[in-house]
């Protein structure tokens, strides 16, 4: 009964390559985030989907493409991997998308990128 | 701009021990939302406890209160009892009217000593 899913949990790859992480959620939610954890443990918002629409995207490389086939998915795609990008990234996703309680976000395990 | 200050990078505290982890915030927006998250060694992101701009009261969850003092902008957690199973890290964040997502602090980490 996982809220928010993501694969794959472990993803080491080399520089240069292309690669995806998907994240699924099964609570009905209309929100879903995606968000890096760098190694000092900081966590920055990186885009976020309202019903399958783009709603924030924070200054990130075009290298990143977020993907929402429908609105319990939001995938990443991450080209040409660099060094840099290896961290932690979330998915997450809320109700809704205001600052009452129905919208807290809810967190996905997390995908450990590490790049060589 | 929003920001949101956890100045305590460590804390301990002995079992059964009540301890406080500290938050402070910024921003000039009347409609926030207020949250506290846990991170275990084990990486998940977990929801403790959540608190809104016009609550008249501090929330509470089970062990987990907010101490929430809206004058002087801060958000407090405490969590009585410690359990070394609350060894974890301890993210204060901020969402704020019109913006789509959290604002995270630094983090400070706890250790439960038995």
């Amino acid at each position: 009964d996982t809220a928010v899913s993501q694969t794959p949990k472990y993803l080491v790859t080399q520089m240069g390559n292309d690669k995806s992480i998907k994240c699924e959620q099964n609570l009905g939610h209309d929100t879903m985030y995606w968000y890096k954890q760098d190694s000092k443990k900081f966590l920055k918002i990186m885009f976020s989907y309202n019903n399958k629409e783009l709603i924030i995207n924070e200054t990130v490389p075009n290298r990143f493409s977020p993907k929402s086939p429908d609105k319990a998915h939001l995938n990443l795609h991450i080209n040409s991997l660099e060094l840099g990008d290896s961290a932690v990234y979330f998915c997450a996703s809320s109700q809704a998308s205001g600052t009452t309680s129905t919208d807290t976000q809810y967190f996905g395990p997390g995908t450990r990128l590490t790049v060589l | 701009a929003q920001k949101i200050t956890q100045t305590q990078p460590g804390m301990f505290v002995q079992e059964k021990e009540a301890v406080t982890l500290d938050c402070t915030y910024d921003t000039s927006d009347p409609s926030y939302g207020l949250f506290w998250y846990k991170q275990p060694s084990s990486g998940e992101m977990i929801f403790l406890i959540y608190q809104g701009s016009y609550d008249q009261q501090n929330a509470t969850e089970g062990r987990y209160s907010l101490n929430f003092q809206k004058a002087r902008k801060s958000a407090n957690l405490v969590i009585s009892a410690s359990q070394l199973g609350d060894s974890a890290m301890y993210f204060c964040a901020m969402r704020y009217t019109g913006f789509q997502k959290l604002v995270f602090g630094t983090g400070t980490r706890l250790l439960v000593s038995p």
